[in-house]
């Protein structure tokens, strides 16, 4: 069990560029997690998918975002056109399908836009 | 709809001294709940869980934490805190009904800070 796997750790762009985050899960796990994190704030539940299907993703925070996961394995998070708001932790999570499974979290990709 | 409080921003407490963090939520469901901690610049670890059963769950460190439903709460306990427990601690819950297949709905979190 070698976690969950988030790249890059540090993100610096500009404001009005395209990001793109990945999170590798914990290999069995069939569903995985995107959060926001602000700081001083608990994370904030993005979207999340159970194998390579999205089945929740009316959280996500604007028509700017959006996440993929092609082959039920890994994914990725894109922000187009970055806003200064968007600033912020992202972490990634998963779980094993089933009643009762916990999630478990990557250590995060820390989003800085200048 | 739920939600989770975190009633202190901050809980400052002497080494070997007890601790309770508080959390109560709200919510028209049946919940699932948690703990979690965070280390500065790391991801959220689970602390523990509670899922159904007895009310009152245990870590492997020390923690433990007490269901109430009546009071809708979820408190977090050490009765001896060490310098190394200094984080961020939070609470979260997850709709039962959906068999926690969700996104969990956090608390604002509790920074515990231990002083020598």
């Amino acid at each position: 069990d070698t976690g969950v796997s988030q790249n890059p750790r540090h993100k610096i762009t500009k404001r009005g560029q395209n990001v793109t985050f990945r999170c590798d899960p914990i290999s069995e796990h069939n569903r995985l997690y995107w959060y926001r994190q602000t700081l001083g704030q608990g994370p904030e539940f993005l979207t999340y998918f159970q194998n390579e299907a999205q089945l929740e993703k009316s959280r996500l925070l604007s028509d700017r975002f959006s996440a993929e996961r092609p082959k039920g394995s890994f994914s990725t998070l894109e922000i187009q056109r970055t806003e200064q708001g968007d600033s912020a932790m992202y972490l990634c999570a998963s779980s094993p399908v089933g009643l009762n499974q916990p999630q478990h979290f990557g250590d995060g990709t820390r989003l800085s836009i200048l | 709809a739920q939600s989770v409080t975190q009633l202190d921003s901050q809980v400052p407490v002497f080494e070997e001294a007890p601790v309770e963090l508080r959390c109560n939520y709200s919510s028209s469901v049946s919940v699932y709940l948690f703990w979690y901690v965070q280390y500065p610049n790391q991801g959220l670890q689970l602390l523990l869980k509670y899922l159904s059963g007895s009310t009152l769950v245990e870590s492997i460190n020390g923690f433990e934490a007490e269901f109430n439903k009546s009071q809708t709460s979820f408190h977090l306990r050490k009765p001896s805190v060490h310098i190394s427990d200094t984080a961020e601690y939070f609470c979260a819950v997850s709709d039962l009904e959906r068999g926690g297949a969700d996104g969990l709905t956090f608390g604002k979190g509790t920074h515990l800070i231990i002083q020598p």
